[in-house]
């Protein structure tokens, strides 16, 4: 299994919801990234996690927390949202090793906020 | 600062003819780039690293450490070229990516 698949690909929550963002990866990556990515724009790092540790907090939202079960797995739980936060969240995998940081990205959960 | 700029918002060729994706960076210390595309309603996909040195779907990008550039580049143009561009660069020993604003390649019949 060669890449990151993320559920759902698209969601639709009130500004009172909790809802969480699912990603996954079999390629034994061991770092894992969290990008916002809004319309024709570039990604946004959100967050990092190295060997299931979060690693880096892009000085993101509490709204948004992250959470990394096991090394296959990165949820993004959203609680409170604004409509602002309405954007394209992508996962990455890569191995955290030097020389091997080569991210690849899943294809994105596409979320509204109304 | 650690920076990418990709001064063009859109190019647009006819098929068949050379492009050239401009990318610029600012960083101290020896840098990692990349090029990602990201097809319509695709996924963010690796095009090109310059550790590898590889030409994929005929693109090529080599890293000039003196003009700071690392300019994707391809002699013959495809429609289904049609996509955009990001150049990106790893920062230190982070992995976090830093992404320049992107390059909307147009590829006319």
């Amino acid at each position: 299994d060669t890449e990151v698949t993320q559920t759902p690909k698209h969601l639709v929550m009130g500004m009172t919801n909790k809802k969480s963002l699912k990603c996954e990866q079999h390629m034994g990556h061991r770092a894992m990234y969290w990008y916002k990515q809004k319309a024709k724009k570039p990604p946004e790092l959100m967050f990092v996690y190295s060997y299931e540790k979060l690693s880096i907090n892009e000085s993101v939202p509490s709204r948004f927390s992250p959470e990394c079960p096991n090394s296959s797995l990165l949820n993004l739980h959203l609680h409170a949202l604004q409509p602002e936060d309405s954007a394209l969240y992508l996962c990455a995998s890569s191995q955290p090793r030097q020389g091997l940081k080569t991210q690849y990205f899943g294809p994105g959960t596409r979320l509204l906020v109304l | 600062a650690q920076r990418v700029t990709q001064p063009e918002k859109l190019l647009s060729v006819f098929k068949g003819a050379p492009v050239e994706l401009k990318c610029n960076y600012s960083y101290s210390g020896s840098p990692e780039l990349f090029w990602y595309v990201q097809y319509s309603r695709q996924r963010l996909q690796l095009l090109l690293r310059h550790i590898s040195r590889e030409s994929i779907k005929g693109f090529t990008a080599d890293l000039n450490k003196g003009e700071t550039s690392f300019h994707l580049k391809k002699p013959f143009a495809q429609e289904e070229d049609s996509a955009m561009y990001y150049c990106a660069l790893r920062s230190g020993n982070t992995g976090k990516l830093i992404f320049g604003q992107g390059t909307t390649l147009q590829v006319k019949p």
